[in-house]
């Protein structure tokens, strides 16, 4: 199974600042990795797919990067509604699995 | 617009059975694998099953196989998970989600929709 850690378990940005997630696998993913967006009481949705594309509909603000083991999720200018939990998940291989999360929080 | 409405949950005793269903709508829902991931409270997301879009294929997370079984019905446009012998470990928020069909991996995808997620809650 491949581990997929994600850091730091938690965030504290200032609107309009830059926030940096990380996540790691245990293995190399290629680029077999997603980023999902979760706010409170709701269910994840899509951010990005390929390590670096971003969904339909997803702000030019978030960026995804990253190949092998190690991948970021940049949010360049952070907004409002940015503050969430953010988790990364590979789909390089059975079983899928996800990272712990990272919470992004007002600072 | 997609659409996925999960139902079913609800509180049990270890040891029981609950059925879930996922209902699909604003797509062609016979040619997408789906998935079934779930939340324990305060937790992170965990896969829980996957279903081909034919049902020819079709995998477990460990911590369920033996346990629950995940089939589809395409005429009604509906995902399922029976879930037995339930452990308190079970308690979560189930998603069903549908699989995107491009930028795959040779194996597997990411879910590109999710549904609002239903209880279950196991505990006697």
């Amino acid at each position: 199974e491949i581990v997929m850690t994600q850091s730091p378990v938690t965030l504290s940005v200032s609107p309009g600042e830059r926030a940096t997630l990380s996540c790691r696998a245990s293995q190399s993913i290629g680029s077999n990795l997603a980023w999902f967006q979760q706010k409170p009481g709701q269910a994840p949705s899509l951010l990005i797919y390929g390590a670096s594309i971003r969904a339909t509909g997803i702000p030019a603000r978030f960026s995804g990067s990253g190949s092998g083991t190690e991948f970021t999720l940049t949010i360049s200018v952070q907004q409002s509604e940015d503050f969430a939990v953010y988790h990364c998940q590979q789909y390089h291989n059975w079983p899928l699995t996800f990272g712990g999360g990272t919470k992004v929080e007002i600072k | 617009e997609v659409k996925l409405v999960e139902s079913g949950g609800g509180v049990v005793q270890p040891g029981g059975s609950l059925r879930l269903s996922c209902a699909a709508s604003g797509f062609t829902f016979s040619t997408y694998s789906m998935t079934w991931v779930r939340q324990a409270p305060g937790k992170g997301l965990e896969w829980v099953s996957y279903i081909g879009s034919r049902s020819r294929t079709i995998y477990y997370s460990d911590s369920v196989k033996g346990r629950f079984s995940i089939s589809r019905d395409n005429a009604k446009n509906s995902l399922y998970l029976q879930m037995n012998s339930l452990r308190v470990e079970d308690t979560a928020v189930y998603y069903c989600a549908r699989d995107s069909t491009f930028y795959c991996s040779r194996t597997s995808c990411f879910s590109d929709s999710w549904g609002q997620g239903t209880l279950v809650t196991v505990s006697s």
